[in-house]
C-alpha cells in the first residue's frame, strides 16, 4: 500500500528565511503528489501538485516542489517565507486505480510550519 | 466561483446526541467526499459519492456513521450516537468525476462533550 511520510512534525524558521518540508513516499506505480496547506480553523487549499510533465512544480504563495522518482521524494520549498506563511502542510500522495480510475488520496501526518520575526 | 461550502463550522454536542453535517460541493463536481481529521493527522476518507451512489463506504462506522447524496449534489453526514472520540475536524471535498484533483471545504470541528 502506498503511504506518505513527513519527517519533519513542526519546522521553525525565521522570517526571510528559506524553508524545505519533507515529503516521502513509498509506490512502485505512477503517482500524483499534492502539497495542501491547512490555516488554523480552515478546510485544506492546494498549494500545488504534479500529474506530469516537468518535475519542478510552481504553486501558489511562492511555493515550488520537485518531484523526484528516484528518491521517491516531493519536498516543498520557498526562497524567502513570512510570518502569514504559519500553517500546517499536508503532502499528500493518490494513484490511479486501473480498473475502476478511482483515485484514492492518502495523506502525511502534517508538518507544522512556524514563521518568526 | 465558490467553493465547497460546509456547515457548521462548530459544534458541540454531549455523548449520545446526534450530530449532522451538511455539504455543497462545487457547481459541477460529481465526485464528494467526506473526510475525518483527528488532531494533529491528515484527513482519512470516509466515503465518496460518484452522483447519489456511495462507491466507497469501506472506512465509514457504519454502526453510528451515516451519510447521504439523494440528489447527487449536496450531501449529509449523520452521527448517532455520538461518542467522545468523535470529537474531530470533518471536512468535505469535491471534484470532477476522474479527476484528482480534490477541493476542500473549511470544515466542521466536532467537539463531543
Amino acid at each position: 500500500a502506498q503511504s506518505v511520510t513527513q519527517l519533519d512534525s513542526q519546522v521553525p524558521v525565521f522570517e526571510e528565511a528559506p524553508v524545505e518540508l519533507r515529503c516521502n513516499y513509498s509506490s512502485s506505480v505512477s503517482v500524483y503528489l499534492f502539497w495542501y496547506v491547512q490555516y488554523p480553523n480552515q478546510g485544506l487549499q492546494l498549494l500545488l501538485k504534479y500529474l506530469s510533465g516537468s518535475t519542478l512544480v510552481k504553486g501558489i504563495n511562492g511555493f515550488e516542489a520537485e518531484f523526484n522518482k528516484s528518491q521517491t521524494s516531493f519536498h516543498l520549498r520557498k526562497p524567502s517565507v513570512h510570518i502569514s506563511d504559519t500553517a500546517e502542510y499536508f503532502c499528500a500522495v493518490i494513484i490511479p486505480e486501473p480498473n475502476t480510475g478511482f483515485q484514492k488520496l492518502v495523506f502525511g501526518t502534517g508538518t507544522r510550519l512556524l514563521v518568526s520575526p | 466561483e465558490a467553493g465547497v461550502v460546509q456547515s457548521p463550522r462548530y459544534k458541540i454536542i454531549e455523548k449520545k446526541q446526534p450530530v449532522a453535517f451538511w455539504c455543497n460541493p462545487i457547481s459541477g463536481h460529481n465526485t464528494l467526499y467526506w473526510y475525518l481529521q483527528n488532531l494533529g493527522q491528515g484527513p482519512e476518507l470516509l466515503i465518496r459519492y460518484e452522483n447519489e451512489e456511495a462507491v466507497d463506504d469501506s472506512q465509514l462506522p457504519k454502526d453510528r456513521f451515516s451519510a447521504e447524496r439523494l440528489k447527487g449534489v449536496d450531501s449529509t453526514l449523520k452521527i448517532q450516537p455520538a461518542e467522545l472520540g468523535d470529537s474531530a475536524v470533518y471536512l468535505c471535498a469535491s471534484s470532477f468525476s476522474g479527476e484528482a484533483t480534490q477541493y476542500f471545504g473549511p470544515g466542521t470541528r466536532l467537539l463531543v462533550l
